[in-house]
């Protein structure tokens, strides 16, 4: 079946450094690959995707690379912000399908 | 616009009570999901609906468990005899399309119904 594993433990990290969250994952066929992210007291957002192999998704300064061969899809940021705070989630969806499947999620703080 | 709308934002109720829990999509998305998020854990899927038809209900947990979207619109997820296991977060979401693959459409979420069983 689909699953994604993400890195175990919170984050917290210092306000401009450098952001890295490990996410990989088991799917059948090519599946689509997202990052949403939980803002506190809010809802889901989709924060990037890539849908094929080698695409990367970007969007506010985060990036991450749908690598096939390592079934990676890593977020980072180069410099964070106190806003980045948030739970942040590795998610799929696989051909012929229309659930998502998501990871654990990490909690990220930012401290100034 | 309006986005995904749940409600109640917060129910508690005592093991054995039926509760009823409401999910408004986005005006004129085709798609309405439910998930259930445990805490400390990422969203689990439940069901999914395209329009009035129930297509997948394979993450429904067990036979106490129902949703009905009888006009293809608002939603309710309906759980019966409720277990403290079934404490969670119920997350709704919309899209705007359907299809195989699911890429294309982006699921947008509601900020969920806090169900605590006691």
């Amino acid at each position: 079946g689909n699953s994604v594993t993400q890195m175990e433990g919170p984050v917290t990290l210092s306000e401009e450094a450098f952001l890295t969250i490990n996410c990989t994952y088991t799917a059948t066929g090519y599946p689509s690959l997202f990052w949403y992210v939980q803002y506190p007291g809010e809802g889901l957002q989709l924060l990037l995707k890539a849908t094929k192999a080698d695409d990367k998704g970007s969007n506010k300064g985060f990036e991450a690379t749908y690598r096939k061969e390592t079934t990676s899809f890593h977020l980072e940021k180069g410099s964070v912000q106190v806003s980045d705070s948030a739970v942040y989630f590795c998610a799929l969806i696989s051909s012929g399908n229309n659930r998502l499947a998501f990871g654990k999620g990490n909690q990220v703080v930012v401290i100034p | 616009g309006a986005g995904v709308s749940q409600s109640p934002r917060y129910k508690v109720a005592k093991r054995g009570q039926d509760v009823a829990l409401r999910c408004d999509p986005i005006s004129g998305h085709v798609s309405l999901f439910w998930y259930q998020q445990a805490l400390g854990q990422g969203p689990e899927f439940l069901t999914y609906f395209q329009n009035e038809a129930q297509l997948d209900k394979s993450g429904l947990p067990s036979d106490r468990f129902f949703a009905e979207r009888p006009e293809g619109s608002v939603s309710t997820l309906k759980i019966q005899r409720t277990q403290q296991e079934d404490s969670a977060v119920y997350l709704c979401a919309s899209s705007l399309g359907s299809g195989g693959r699911g890429s294309t459409y982006e699921q947008y979420f509601g900020p969920g119904t806090r169900l605590t069983v006691t």
